[in-house]
């Protein structure tokens, strides 16, 4: 069985700082990885996904995420936070083999970007 | 850019009452699926949909609950006799590809059902 762990339910910067979000998985083999962000009342927005290319990701809104297999880690960064970033954000598994298709979800963090 | 709609946004039951939940999935997508978020928790796996049956479901998803593809665009998430503990937003997400591919989820806006 995968599960996902995303470490700090509440993450605060300040607008210009660094943005780190972290997410480890278990899982038998490798996963496919994925980062959700989700605006107050609205649905889930992919931001990146990791499915066995670059370690390295990059995705929408200056956000990337590095996939370590010997971390089993998939951490979620942004160089200079936004006050616009300011969402909950949910790191998500699926097997890399195999039929089954559902998501995994961490419990997500919540970001607030002070002015 | 195509994308998953869901109606309603906002449902009102009294408990024991049936409730319908819509979605239209992404015209060309092959697998579909429904999860649930209850408020400030996580979100959580229902069921998925595949070539006009349930390819996987979780425990959450019993006897109460049940989908459907009455045509070629909609997509529903019956629930036969609702609970309080029933209120939560519920997400429809879609999928192109099968078994031989990653698993890009595209989700709708949610429904957000309030249980009285």
């Amino acid at each position: 069985a995968q599960s996902v762990t995303q470490l700090g339910s509440h993450v605060s910067v300040s607008e210009g700082a660094l943005v780190l979000l972290r997410c480890n998985y278990s899982s038998s083999v490798p996963p496919y990885l994925f980062w959700y962000v989700q605006y107050p009342n609205q649905g889930l927005q992919l931001l990146l996904k990791y499915t066995s290319a670059a370690t390295l990701v990059k995705g929408i809104n200056g956000f990337e995420a590095e996939f370590k297999k010997s971390e089993t880690s998939f951490h979620l960064t942004k160089p200079s936070a936004h006050m616009s970033d300011a969402a909950e954000y949910f790191c998500a598994v699926t097997p890399s083999s195999g039929s089954a298709r559902q998501l995994t979800f961490g419990s997500g963090t919540q970001l607030t970007v002070l002015p | 850019e195509p994308e998953v709609t869901q109606t309603p946004s906002h449902q009102v039951t009294q408990m024991g009452q049936e409730v319908i939940l819509r979605c239209v999935p992404i015209s060309n997508h092959l697998y579909f699926y429904w999860y649930r978020q209850i408020l400030g928790q996580k979100v959580e796996f229902l069921v998925s949909f595949y070539n006009n049956e349930i390819s996987e479901k979780s425990e959450i998803f019993d006897d109460q609950f049940s989908v459907e593809r009455p045509d070629g665009s909609n997509f529903t998430l019956k629930i036969r006799s609702t609970k309080l503990e029933d209120s939560a937003m519920y997400f429809c997400a879609s999928s192109e590809r099968g078994a031989s591919s990653y698993n890009e989820q595209f989700f709708g806006p949610g429904t957000r059902l309030t249980v009285l």
